[in-house]
């Protein structure tokens, strides 16, 4: 069975820290991985999307790395900012289009 | 911008109530995904279509089903609501069934009384 741990559970940083979500998975078969966020109360918001053959993408502030090998993914946030607030998601697509989720990452910014 | 939207933001039933939940993306993705989200249990996959009139279990299809008449809508029923339905649901989509990503809708929040 597939499974995805994310590692921490929760974060609290001051404003402009520079911070690292893990997420870990276990099937090697895997066709993307996919980072969300999640505000209380909302849907998802897809942040980034790595595909199978692809090592990193980068959005403004936010990169994120794919290790196949190692079956890691993380998420780097840099110079934090109160609205980072939020949940954050890894997926693992696999075949049939199949996501399996992580439990996620309640991150808080504090002021 | 594409997206994928969900026709109600919160919704209150009675117990035993037909319930009907819509969702239409605007992508022309192949496939539509229904997934329930609770506390404590993260998100649950309800059911799935690859196409058109097609419909496939995820894994919590007990007190639900689908329907797929066009490709962009995916229309979740819930036969005779019960109040263990309470939830957030989530509609998504996805390009194609050999991956591609996934887009959501902004969910609805249905509480059954």
């Amino acid at each position: 069975k597939q499974e995805v741990t994310q590692i921490p559970a929760a974060l609290s940083v001051p404003e402009g820290e520079n911070l690292v979500l893990n997420c870990s998975f276990t099937d090697s078969a895997i066709y993307n991985l996919q980072w969300f966020r999640q505000d209380p109360g909302k849907g998802l918001t897809s942040l980034l999307l790595i595909q199978s053959s692809q090592r990193e993408q980068t959005s403004g502030r936010l990169n994120a790395s794919l290790d196949k090998s190692s079956g890691r993914s993380t998420l780097y946030i840099a110079a934090s900012q109160p609205g980072d607030s939020a949940t954050y998601l890894c997926a693992e697509e696999t075949s049939g289009s199949r996501l399996t989720f992580g439990e996620g990452t309640q991150l808080t910014v504090n002021p | 911008d594409v997206k994928v939207t969900q026709s109600s933001r919160y919704l209150v039933k009675r117990t035993g109530e037909k319930v009907f939940l819509e969702c239409v993306q605007d992508m022309d993705h192949e496939n539509m995904f229904w997934y329930r989200q609770d506390p404590g249990l993260g998100l649950r996959l309800i059911y799935f279509s690859y196409d058109v009139k097609m419909k496939e279990k995820g894994d919590i299809p007990e007190g639900y089903s689908v329907s797929r008449e066009k490709k962009e809508r995916f229309s979740l029923i819930l036969e005779s609501a019960s109040t263990n339905q309470t939830s957030m649901y989530l509609c998504a989509s996805s390009l194609s069934y050999a991956g591609g990503g996934y887009t959501f809708g902004s969910g609805t929040r249905l509480t059954v009384v």
